[in-house]
């Protein structure tokens, strides 16, 4: 079955730093979507993305948070200036279509630590 | 916007033994999906149910979604330790966009 790869699988950042999460959806959907799990905690939706433009987001997704496809296969979340509660596990899922019985393709994360 | 209500929070069960999890809706239900993340891992799709009613089957895993479409139930017979993680209900937003989870329930399967 293909794939929804995510790079790096751990990230470690000083507080007050730039990170970029990478994610590669699936080669033919069309919608993309960037999850957070802080530990212990539900699966939040952060923001939801279609042709090249954010299609959705949560209150979650202020403006320290951005993403961007810059290319034909990735997909990039960036957090501006990380604080330590933006500590988790950050997930990029991709869609074919919107239709109902569509399901996400996650991938396997990106577990986040702010020091 | 729509709540999903997971129960229970958490499960011990001993190997060979059946369990429900249960997921509630404050809306009506036009597609619920369920999913199981392992520890530390990401979601893996088990089904999606869209017609009230309906009942899906995979291997040891059954899930309805009742008449009114805003219950469903994930049943697991004969448990097995590889049944153990987390199992999350998810429906789609408002806007149709996103899928909104439950908090999820963590299952262990003990031998």
């Amino acid at each position: 079955e293909p794939e929804v790869t995510q790079t790096p699988s751990h990230q470690v950042t000083q507080m007050g730093q730039e990170v970029i999460l990478r994610c590669v959806p699936i080669s033919n959907h069309l919608y993309f979507y960037w999850y957070r799990q802080i530990l212990g905690q539900k699966v939040e939706f952060l923001v939801s993305f279609y042709n090249n433009e954010i299609s959705e987001k949560s209150e979650i997704f202020d403006d320290q948070f951005s993403v961007e496809r810059p290319d034909g296969s990735n997909f990039t979340l960036k957090i501006r200036s990380t604080k330590l509660e933006d500590s988790a596990m950050y997930f990029c899922a991709s869609r074919d279509t919107l239709a109902t019985n569509e399901k996400l393709f996650f991938g396997s994360g990106t577990q986040l630590s702010v020091l | 916007s729509q709540e999903l209500e997971q129960s229970p929070q958490s499960l011990i069960v001993q190997e060979g033994k059946n369990l429900t999890i249960n997921c509630t809706s404050s809306k009506t239900l036009y597609g619920l999906y369920w999913y199981k993340q392992k520890y530390g891992e990401g979601l893996i799709f088990l089904m999606m149910l869209q017609k009230g009613g309906e009942e899906k089957s995979h291997e040891k895993i059954t899930a309805k979604l009742d008449e009114k479409k805003q219950q469903s139930s994930l049943h697991i017979t004969a448990s097995q330790p590889s049944h153990a993680g987390i199992y999350l209900c998810g429906a789609d937003s408002n806007s149709g966009y996103a899928l909104n989870f439950g908090k999820g329930t963590s299952l262990l399967v003990t031998p």
